[in-house]
């Protein structure tokens, strides 16, 4: 089954963008996952942002801001979310996951820890 | 508005068994897939079990199979885990999450501690 590998941590200031990425392993590729986003605070369970597969088949979570968006960098064989106008109480873990269903499991990315500085 | 309620949690021997439940709310719990999502202590989120909205079609990680079961009442609106033999290694906040993992609950605390 794949593994999606995230960054530990990433951090920018308030107002900024950043690009949060989520690699998928050699021999899988990005354009076949239909990649999703979740944002954990602590003591809280995970909030779902978001799908994307394709410009054509993506998709928001209820009530989540269009600041919040996904994208794909074949180059880099990676998932993308991207968080426009960073505010403090975007700092949370980011979480990617996505349903292999070859093996009929899902997989989650080890998570990135964004701080807003 | 969709809820899920997890409860069963609490403080087990290493060999012992849980039973979890999740209460549905909001949608219709019959015509969704389910699964259980676990979290041990400051670390990331590990997939433990699907199953099909009539429950015929179940799946679960390789770390839980054969010591787990999923199950499902939906005449109750509610999803179950049986763990038995448990780990210390399977001590996590346990969630219930819809189909495509889009509503999550608030999670229930296993620890496994003699």
């Amino acid at each position: 089954q794949p593994v999606l590998t995230q960054p530990s941590s990433h951090s920018a200031s308030s107002g900024a963008s950043v690009r949060l990425t989520c690699m998928l392993s050699s021999g899988f590729s990005v354009g076949d996952f239909w990649i999703r986003w979740y944002q954990q605070k602590p003591g809280n369970p995970p909030r779902y942002l978001l799908y994307y597969h394709s410009d054509s088949n993506k998709g928001q979570g209820s009530g989540v801001p269009s600041r919040f968006s996904g994208s794909n960098d074949a180059s880099a064989n990676a998932g993308i979310l991207r968080i426009s106008g960073l505010q403090p109480e975007d700092e949370a873990d980011y979480y990617c996951g996505t349903w292999h269903s070859n093996s009929k499991t899902w997989v989650f990315g080890g998570g990135t820890k964004l701080t807003v500085l | 508005e969709v809820q899920l309620v997890e409860s069963g949690g609490g403080l087990v021997q290493p060999g012992g068994s849980l039973r979890l439940s999740c209460a549905a709310s909001g949608f219709t719990f019959s015509s969704y897939e389910m699964n259980w999502v676990r979290q041990a202590p400051g670390k990331g989120l590990e997939w433990v079990s699907y199953i099909s909205s009539s429950g015929s079609t179940i799946y679960y990680a390789d770390s839980v199979k054969g010591r787990f079961t999923i199950s499902r009442d939906n005449a109750k609106n509610s999803l179950y885990l049986q763990m038995n033999s448990l780990r210390a290694e399977d001590t996590a906040v346990y969630y219930c999450a819809r189909v495509w993992l889009d509503y999550w609950g608030q999670g229930t605390l296993v620890t496994v501690s003699s």
